[in-house]
């Protein structure tokens, strides 16, 4: 069984671009969540995908978006970036039919 | 909205001796689950345990239990014989049975000493 996995794993950006995160989800996972953890705290919920379509969302501005792909794979694309966009963000996987989450090891992104 | 607390920024305990992490949470609602996840320096955050509201019965995983007290609105994690290897981040999570998001509480900061 294949895990969560994510990349890439580091990942620096200047202020105002813009950045692409990725995530392949455990086998036999249809449902994807990306949260993002700054320094010290716990995750904050992002979104979900689940068929293709967002599920469900946290208090994140428009500038967060994502996707999901066929193979339930997906993205969380970042627009305009600020510097408190810096942060490790974590995706997790899990199944429709059960509530658990499973994570990735995360990619920590630096915007200077 | 849930909001999760956790009281206990940092604990310390030697090994093979027995710890026990608070975690206090809010919600209106009567169906949920609760977890304990451990994120060690590699980052990776591992589900230590999971409980479900409407069991009375505490779980159990190995060396891992619960102490789930839901009118208290209270879900502490004992850790008994420590390990060097449970040394991490716990971070205690809800969620609705409705829901799809984990709420987190700030986490502890667990140290195992020899």
């Amino acid at each position: 069984e294949t895990g969560v996995t994510q990349s890439p794993t580091h990942l620096i950006k200047t202020r105002g671009q813009q950045v692409t995160l990725r995530c392949s989800s455990q086998s036999g996972h249809n449902t994807v969540s990306w949260y993002q953890q700054a320094l010290g705290q716990g995750p904050q919920f992002i979104f979900q995908y689940y068929r293709e379509e967002e599920n469900g969302r946290g208090n994140f501005p428009p500038r967060f978006s994502g996707l999901q792909f066929p193979n339930y794979s997906s993205e969380l694309n970042v627009n305009a970036l600020e510097l408190d966009d810096s942060a490790l963000y974590l995706c997790a996987s899990s199944s429709a039919r059960e509530y658990e989450q499973y994570f990735g090891p995360g990619t920590r992104l630096t915007v200077t | 909205a849930q909001t999760v607390t956790q009281s206990q920024p940092e604990m310390s305990v030697q090994e093979a001796e027995t710890v026990t992490l608070s975690c206090t949470y809010d919600t209106s609602e009567n169906n949920y689950y609760l977890f304990w996840y451990k994120q060690p320096p590699s980052r990776q955050m591992i589900l230590v345990i999971r409980q479900e509201a409407y069991k009375q019965q505490n779980a159990t995983e190995n060396r891992f239990s619960v102490n789930f007290q839901k009118a208290a609105k209270s879900f502490s994690l004992k850790i008994s014989d420590s390990q060097l290897g449970d040394t991490a981040m716990y971070f205690c999570a809800f969620m609705k049975v409705s829901g799809y998001a984990l709420n987190f509480g700030k986490g502890t900061s667990l140290l195992v000493t020899p």
